[in-house]
């Protein structure tokens, strides 16, 4: 199948603001997703949007939707090192039973 | 009190060996799913149960079978295992075509 594009890696520096950028494929898809992924950890929800949205704000993280560009970001506000991990998007086409994820962008914190 | 439960959490087995991998939900929820990571991270999902029935089977080999005993419960069964089935399992739950729930992982190394 198609795929869902995210970049690899992102370096920020503490303090400052990480913006991670995904293209999805299914215009169908009801909600679209974000999940972090710790270091041998689990996958964790992060957030979600619901496709009839443009924006999301929940404390630290902006979701933006651009459906139209079938584009997908998360900005976390004053990014801390305990935020290096990695990051998933992931879409819900067709029936919605299953989750397409991106390949993960990692994302590294520097002090 | 964990939501999506597995176990074992690492599974070290030998080439042609049978092992099994459990799941269990306590959130009521009536879909289950279990995905794999390969070892560049990627997710994909192999099988999704919705009250017991399968829904989805993706192109995933006839050495993998679900068992789905009851709705809280999704087991993995994997035949002759092979050294290429060396990866993390997710499993996973939602309620109904909704945002989904990740137990902490399985890592199975087959040598």
């Amino acid at each position: 199948g198609e795929d869902v594009e995210q970049s690899l890696f992102l370096s920020v520096r503490e303090g400052d603001s990480s913006v991670i950028n995904c293209t999805y494929t299914d215009s169908s898809s009801t909600y679209l997703y974000w999940y972090k992924q710790e270091p041998g950890a689990g996958l964790q929800l992060l957030t979600y949007i619901f496709s009839n949205m443009d924006m999301k704000q929940d404390q630290r993280l902006t979701v933006l939707l651009n459906k139209k560009d079938k584009h997908l970001s998360l900005r976390i506000a004053d990014t801390q090192t305990g935020d290096s991990a990695i990051y998933f998007c992931a879409e819900s086409p067709n029936s919605g039973y299953a989750l397409n994820f991106g390949k993960g962008t990692s994302l590294l914190v520097t002090p | 009190d964990t939501a999506v439960s597995q176990t074992p959490k690492y599974l070290v087995t030998q080439m042609g060996n049978d092992k099994s991998i459990k799941c269990e939900q306590n959130l009521g929820h009536d879909t289950m799913y279990w995905y794999k990571q390969d070892s560049k991270k990627f997710l994909k999902i192999m099988f999704s149960y919705n009250n017991k029935e399968l829904i989805i089977n993706e192109t995933v080999p006839n050495r993998f079978s679900p068992k789905s005993p009851d709705k809280a419960h999704l087991n993995l069964h994997i035949n002759s295992l092979e050294l290429g089935d060396s990866a993390v399992y997710f499993c996973a739950s939602s309620p109904e075509q909704l945002t989904q729930y990740f137990g902490p992982g399985t890592r199975l190394t087959v040598l």
